[in-house]
């Protein structure tokens, strides 16, 4: 069964680093999303993507954050300058009409 | 307008008990309501879905209630068994911006199921 996987698993940066981090959705989807979830709270959104161009972003989706999708595979999430309170579970989902979900990327700011 | 607000936060139950997790949302242009299970270390997986034209939705154990008037939906997991103990989240969404549907969650119950 085709799944959603993300690269890499763990990740810990130090405040005012970039990161970049890695998705590889399912083939044929169409749809991509990025969610985080910081320890203990709620899953939130963070942007969706469609037609290589971002369909929607939340608050959150402030000007540190960047999308891509630079080879029609992987979807990238960089973050251009963490800061400690980026520190939370991020899920990429791709989407044909139900979204299937990556086991997440952990990133963790000193 | 946005929230999902998911109950009770934790949930203990015996093997072969029913568990039940319940979800009120506040928007009603939202018309899709998702369940999603997740293990410890593991993304969320769907579990079930529903859409605000139907009052019930059964996959083999688990079913989904829908209560449009009370903006309301909730989980059953009929005969719960020790592997169903995870993390469960319901969602809801709408058509967005681009055809996008970003999910709004719950805050997620976490399931016991003792053996």
């Amino acid at each position: 069964e085709p799944e959603v996987t993300q690269t890499p698993s763990h990740q810990v940066t130090q405040m005012g680093q970039e990161v970049i981090l890695r998705c590889v959705p399912i083939s044929n989807h169409l749809y991509f999303y990025w969610y985080r979830q910081i320890l203990g709270q709620k899953v939130e959104f963070l942007v969706s993507f469609y037609n290589n161009e971002i369909s929607e972003k939340s608050e959150i989706f402030d000007d540190q954050f960047s999308v891509e999708r630079p080879d029609g595979s992987n979807f990238t999430l960089k973050i251009r300058s963490t800061k400690l309170e980026d520190s939370a579970m991020y899920f990429c989902a791709s989407s044909d009409s139900k979204q299937y979900f990556g086991p997440g990327t952990r990133l963790l700011v000193l | 307008q946005q929230q999902v607000k998911q109950s009770p936060q934790s949930l203990i139950v015996q093997k072969g008990g029913i568990s039940i997790i319940n979800c009120a949302y506040e928007n009603t242009a939202f018309d899709y309501f998702p369940w999603y299970q997740q293990f410890p270390g593991k993304g969320p997986a769907l579990l079930i879905a529903i859409r605000p034209d139907v009052s019930e939705k059964k996959e083999g154990r688990f079913t989904i209630s829908f209560n449009k008037s009370a903006k309301q939906f909730s989980l059953h997991i009929m005969d719960s068994q020790p592997g169903d103990s995870a993390t469960y989240f319901c969602a809801a969404s709408k058509r967005g911006a681009g055809n996008n549907r970003k999910l709004i969650w719950g805050l997620g119950t976490s399931l016991a199921v003792n053996p």
